[in-house]
């Protein structure tokens, strides 16, 4: 298994600011993922995080509006920048380990609301 | 890429009663699909997957089935509880490599009524 942490768990922004989320694992991963549940709806995949490459976005998510940074195998940073209301959803970072039986662990989820 | 139809997005159902989610994926080459339950205010669990070289799967109440050439999957869950009541996805991992990106379903909000 895997525990993943992220900071903050919630926060409330002004419109136009820009609020960094920050995911910590407890062993080294390949991969991280980050995405994003609006309200009452799926999750959605923003980005997956590589260390030591740049990020790939998926369509619809672009890097000036979602910077994200890993520099090393156990954390990174998903930034929301020049926020506005729309941008109000719970962020979760994720992770594959591999062993007994593979799956994918979720971070407990930042609940972004902006005002 | 890969996209992930579920269905139905509410299911109501009496305790005890057999309630089934389904999903269709459009990526052939997709061999990995797991299922999550997300309580509210939590972060999703994963309750069961299914890998392409299987037709289906069951742990206790929880059975998944596969149809690969139809790109189907469905969520079985039987003699239900009102704690399996909670919001279901589905998911398929895009591609044959199976990196853990997950591509998730629109969700099934399922309400056991006692």
């Amino acid at each position: 298994s895997a525990v993943i942490s992220q900071k903050p768990s919630r926060d409330i922004c002004q419109r136009g600011t820009s609020l960094t989320i920050q995911c910590q694992v407890d062993s080294q991963v390949t991969m991280m993922f980050w995405y994003r549940q609006q309200p009452g709806q799926s999750l959605t995949l923003i980005a997956t995080a590589n260390q030591g490459s740049e990020a790939t976005y998926e369509s619809g998510f672009v890097i000036d509006k979602f910077p994200i940074s890993r520099p090393n195998l156990t954390f990174s940073t998903l930034t929301v920048s020049n926020m506005s209301p729309e941008d109000s959803s719970i962020y979760l970072c994720s992770v594959q380990v591999r062993g007994a039986r593979t799956e994918a662990f979720f971070g407990q989820g930042t609940r972004l609301t902006v005002v | 890429g890969e996209n992930v139809e579920q269905h139905p997005s509410t299911l109501s159902v009496q305790e005890g009663d057999s309630a089934v989610i389904k999903c269709t994926y459009s990526d052939s080459a997709s061999n990995y699909f797991p299922w999550y339950k997300q309580e509210l205010g939590k972060r999703p669990q994963l309750i069961i997957d299914i890998r392409s070289n299987v037709g289906e799967k069951k742990d206790q109440r929880i059975a998944v089935t596969l149809n690969k050439t139809a790109k189907h999957f469905s969520l079985h869950i039987t003699e239900t509880q009102p704690e399996d009541s909670a919001v279901y996805f589905c998911a398929a991992s895009p591609g044959s490599s199976n990196t853990g990106k997950l591509i998730f379903g629109q969700g099934t909000t399922l309400q056991v009524k006692p």
